[in-house]
């Protein structure tokens, strides 16, 4: 069965700072996505990154980046010179390919929220 | 572009009724899918539509169920509803699902008393 486990359940930091979000996940297939949502206080959830599994390629988008080891099944979530604006909760979530029948299903962790003080 | 529409924002009902929830996603999207967040269970998958039809399931027993018209509007249904179906419904909205990203609308918060 598929899951993914984020251990950190609040984090907090003073502004500025950098912070990792750790998330490790299970999976039984070879072909699978990682996905990495925002949850603000307004309650919907943003998304932020999308990888496939084969694409162990590190990604940066501004203050974001994102590392992910297949050896460990790490997907691991850095914000750097962190904001108050980044204060929300965050989830990583797994899917599996499933292309013959299309229809995604994620599998979220429990979320790790995390509060960047002024 | 308008985003994922839930409505309403907030029900509360008593135990033993049935609710419906309202979900118009992103226009051009035909895919959309269903989750239920509570505080012990976290995020958890209901159901996924695409073209009015349903191609997965969570989990969840029969109570819960939902549709998606030719428009691809959805509503999910609880019926006989439980105090532990309090949650927030979250609907989300792909063009075609296939582990494209979802967009996700602002819930709907359910109190059962």
């Amino acid at each position: 069965a598929q899951k993914v486990t984020q251990a950190q359940t609040e984090i907090s930091v003073v502004e500025k700072e950098d912070v990792t979000l750790d998330c490790v996940y299970e999976t039984r297939d070879t072909t699978y996505y990682l996905f990495w949502y925002k949850q603000p206080p307004s309650g919907e959830l943003v998304f932020l990154i999308r990888r496939n599994s084969f694409d162990e390629q590190n990604e940066i988008s501004g203050r974001y980046s994102w590392n992910f080891q297949k050896s460990t099944s790490s997907f691991n979530f850095t914000i750097t010179a962190s904001q108050v604006v980044d204060s929300a909760v965050y989830f990583c979530a797994l899917s599996e390919a499933r292309q013959n029948q299309g229809a995604q299903k994620l599998v979220f962790g429990q979320g790790t929220r995390l509060t960047i003080n002024p | 572009k308008a985003g994922v529409t839930q409505t309403p924002r907030y029900l509360i009902k008593t135990r033993g009724q049935q609710v419906t929830l309202s979900c118009s996603p992103i226009s051009g999207h035909r895919s959309v899918s269903w989750y239920q967040q509570t505080p012990g269970q976290g995020l958890q998958f209901l159901f996924e539509y695409f073209s009015e039809t349903q191609r997965n399931k969570g989990n969840f027993p029969g109570r819960f169920s939902g549709r998606q018209f030719s428009n691809s509007r959805s509503e999910m249904n609880v019926s006989t509803l439980e105090l532990g179906d309090s949650a927030l419904y979250l609907c989300a909205s792909s063009p075609t699902g296939r582990n494209s990203p979802l967009h996700f609308g602002n819930g709907t918060r359910l109190t059962v008393t």
